[in-house]
């Protein structure tokens, strides 16, 4: 049971925007720390989408945004594209798992 | 540009070892913590491991905590996880990733391990 929680699957037609939301708590998140982004597409090693709650690596398209409040984050995906379609997942830090990475379950997105 | 590369993984019975290798190429080896994320079959990323820079300090997810054991050899530019006592549910593609500040910049291929009778 992942201490992030995402939705399982999100869908959108090409050139649709879609969000992601990643849901945490007074000890992660909510405890002020910053939300990362990774995209893993099938049979590719994952990659750094976003870090730092807003910000791209060089390389990444402006399509891919990120967003805090609170307790949770989102990431957001316009123009979809069928090249998008993969598992996209969120991580911070969590001080009640000593010290610990977390990720969030994971979200498969489909290109319809 | 940096590479990581994974190796060890394979077909082990569960309650014995494996040791898993990253080679790292393209940046200052000695000048970053590292970490290991597993991915179960059928399910999500987690984290397992991280090491600082100097090897001075190393974290452990509870599940692992006792029987993994998180290295690196500067000299080689080689980040290690041995790892113990295999159970089935450790079974899984394992990555070693280049730490940043609380996130995993560059990540790997991966290396797969099946713990089965």
């Amino acid at each position: 049971q992942s201490v992030l929680t995402q939705p399982p699957s999100v869908s959108g037609a090409p050139g649709q925007r879609v969000t992601i939301s990643c849901t945490g708590s007074s000890s992660n998140i909510g405890a002020g720390y910053d939300v990362h982004w990774y995209q893993h597409l099938p049979g590719t090693a994952p990659k750094l989408l976003i870090f730092g709650n807003t910000n791209r690596p060089s390389g990444v398209p402006d399509r891919f945004s990120g967003s805090k409040s609170g307790t949770s984050a989102s990431l957001a995906i316009t123009g979809l594209q069928a090249e998008d379609e993969g598992d996209y997942y969120c991580q911070s830090f969590d001080t009640s798992l000593g010290g610990s990475r977390v990720f969030g379950s994971g979200t498969k997105v489909t290109v319809l | 540009q940096v590479q990581l590369v994974e190796s060890g993984g394979g077909v082990v019975q569960p309650g014995r070892s494996l040791r898993l290798s990253c080679a790292a190429s393209g940046f200052t080896f000695s000048a970053y913590g590292m970490h290991w994320v597993r991915q179960a079959p059928g399910k999500g990323l987690e984290w397992v491991a991280y090491v600082w820079f100097d090897e001075s300090q190393k974290y452990y997810t509870d599940s692992v905590k006792g029987r993994f054991t998180i290295s690196r050899d500067n000299s080689k530019n080689t980040l290690y996880l041995q790892m113990n006592s295999l159970r089935a549910e450790d079974a899984g593609v394992y990555y070693c990733a280049r730490a940043m500040t609380y996130y995993l910049d560059y990540w790997g291929q991966g290396t797969l391990v099946t713990v089965s009778s």
